[in-house]
């Protein structure tokens, strides 16, 4: 059964202060991996699409890599205004996206 | 505009009511969902739609139901609400001629049952 999982759950940083939220995921035939942005009270939001092991996108302070197994998005030098909780999806049989349940993000100025 | 639009944004009602939560999209796609999310459990599939006359369930269809009124605009019903269908609704549409693009979602309507 394909699979999506996200850790950690929750993490606190300090503006400035760098790390990385993880996407686990297991799927038979990759055939996309999906990064949302989601505020409070509102829809995700896209962010990036990663197609195969070795891509990478960026946009700001936010940059997604991908492997075999796992994505990361790596966030950089972040500001409170990038506090949100951030998803990963994948594309699973014809019609079915199967979500992770988020990285609560709280960047503390 | 917004290109995904639901409405009403929020709903407090009373067990045993009746609900309709409506979809309507500008981005001119044929492929429209329902989802509930809830804390700790991710978004869940209710219903999908390829286009007007294809209806499915998804994975948590049991006391819902769908209309798919035109191509852009796509209704979920609660025949008769419970309390434990509390919860976060969104809509969401994706490009049929390619189906590795991604979803996109409208806000929501966080609904209250009493």
């Amino acid at each position: 059964e394909d699979q999506v999982t996200q850790s950690p759950e929750a993490l606190r940083l300090q503006e400035g202060e760098s790390s990385s939220l993880n996407c686990s995921y297991t799927v038979s035939g990759l055939r996309g991996l999906f990064w949302y942005r989601q505020d409070p009270g509102k829809g995700p939001e896209f962010l990036f699409t990663l197609y195969s092991a070795g891509e990478e996108k960026e946009k700001e302070r936010l940059k997604a890599t991908l492997t075999k197994k796992e994505s990361f998005l790596h966030i950089t030098a972040p500001k409170p205004e990038d506090s949100a909780t951030y998803l990963c999806a994948v594309p699973s049989g014809t019609y079915k996206y199967i979500f992770g349940t988020g990285t609560r993000l709280k960047v503390l100025a | 505009d917004a290109d995904v639009t639901q409405t009403p944004r929020n709903r407090i009602t009373k067990t045993g009511k009746r609900i309709m939560l409506e979809c309507s999209q500008t981005k001119g796609h044929d492929r429209m969902y329902w989802y509930r999310q809830d804390p700790g459990l991710g978004l869940r599939l209710i219903y999908y739609s390829f286009d007007v006359k294809d209806i499915n369930k998804g994975e948590i269809s049991d006391g819902y139901s769908v209309s798919r009124q035109a191509q852009a605009k796509f209704s979920l019903s609660l025949e008769s609400a419970i309390p434990n269908q509390t919860a976060l609704y969104f809509c969401a549409t994706s490009d049929r001629t390619d189906e590795n693009q991604p979803q996109h979602f409208g806000d929501g309507t966080r609904l209250s049952i009493l």
